[in-house]
């Protein structure tokens, strides 16, 4: 079944560092994901992608964070500047459509650690 | 705005004993929702959804969850438990409209006793 994988799966960083985070999602999929959890917290929606665009961001996903699609495969969450706070799980999502009906699919995930 | 709230953080069961886990969501307008679950080391792997039509809805592993719209419950059950279910189980609802994210609950860690 095909997968959506994330590179690193742990990645450590100094504060004030920037940070990119990678994903490939599934080859058919149209819409990309990401998602953050700290630890012992909820699993939080950072912002959706769609069309080479932004489709939808959260109040997370301020001026520090942005996303990309550079290629034909990858999908790339970048932290300009990081802080402590930063330090969580982000988790990686693709669909191939909108919508409730098409269900996102998730990846590992990359366990960020800022220092 | 909306919310999931599952109260138990922990859940230990025996072994082919049932379990249920709780899932309540709070949304001013309809809603789908979804059971993930993550094993160890892993993602979140889509367990099960409710769209519409029939309340219960049946999913991999021989897991289950019954929509209750007057309860605004969408618990998870599973008649008999087997180690393998060892995993963090999420509870997620999708409201539409517009907004692509799912909103999760903070998950419920299952935890299986030989």
């Amino acid at each position: 079944e095909p997968e959506v994988t994330q590179t690193p799966s742990h990645q450590v960083t100094q504060m004030g560092q920037e940070v990119i985070l990678r994903c490939v999602p599934i080859s058919n999929h149209l819409y990309f994901y990401w998602y953050r959890q700290i630890l012992g917290q909820k699993v939080e929606f950072l912002v959706s992608f769609y069309n080479n665009e932004i489709s939808e961001k959260s109040e997370i996903f301020d001026d520090q964070f942005s996303v990309e699609r550079p290629d034909g495969s990858n999908f790339t969450l970048k932290i300009r500047s990081t802080k402590l706070e930063d330090s969580a799980m982000y988790f990686c999502a693709s669909s191939e459509r909108r919508g409730a009906w098409q269900p996102q699919h998730f990846g590992d995930g990359t366990r960020l650690s800022i220092l | 705005a909306q919310s999931v709230t599952q109260l138990d953080s922990q859940v230990p069961v025996f072994e082919e004993a049932p379990v249920e886990l709780r899932c309540n969501y709070s949304s001013s307008v309809s809603v789908y929702l979804f059971w993930y679950v993550q094993y160890p080391n892993q993602g979140l792997q889509l367990l099960l959804k409710y769209l519409s039509g029939s309340t219960l809805v049946k999913g991999i592993n021989g897991f289950e969850a019954e929509f209750n719209k007057s309860q605004t419950s969408f618990h998870l059950r599973k008649p008999s438990v087997h180690i393998s279910d060892t995993a963090e189980y999420f509870c997620a609802l999708y409201s539409g409209g517009g907004a692509d994210g799912l909103t999760f609950g903070k998950g419920t860690h299952l935890i299986i006793q030989p």
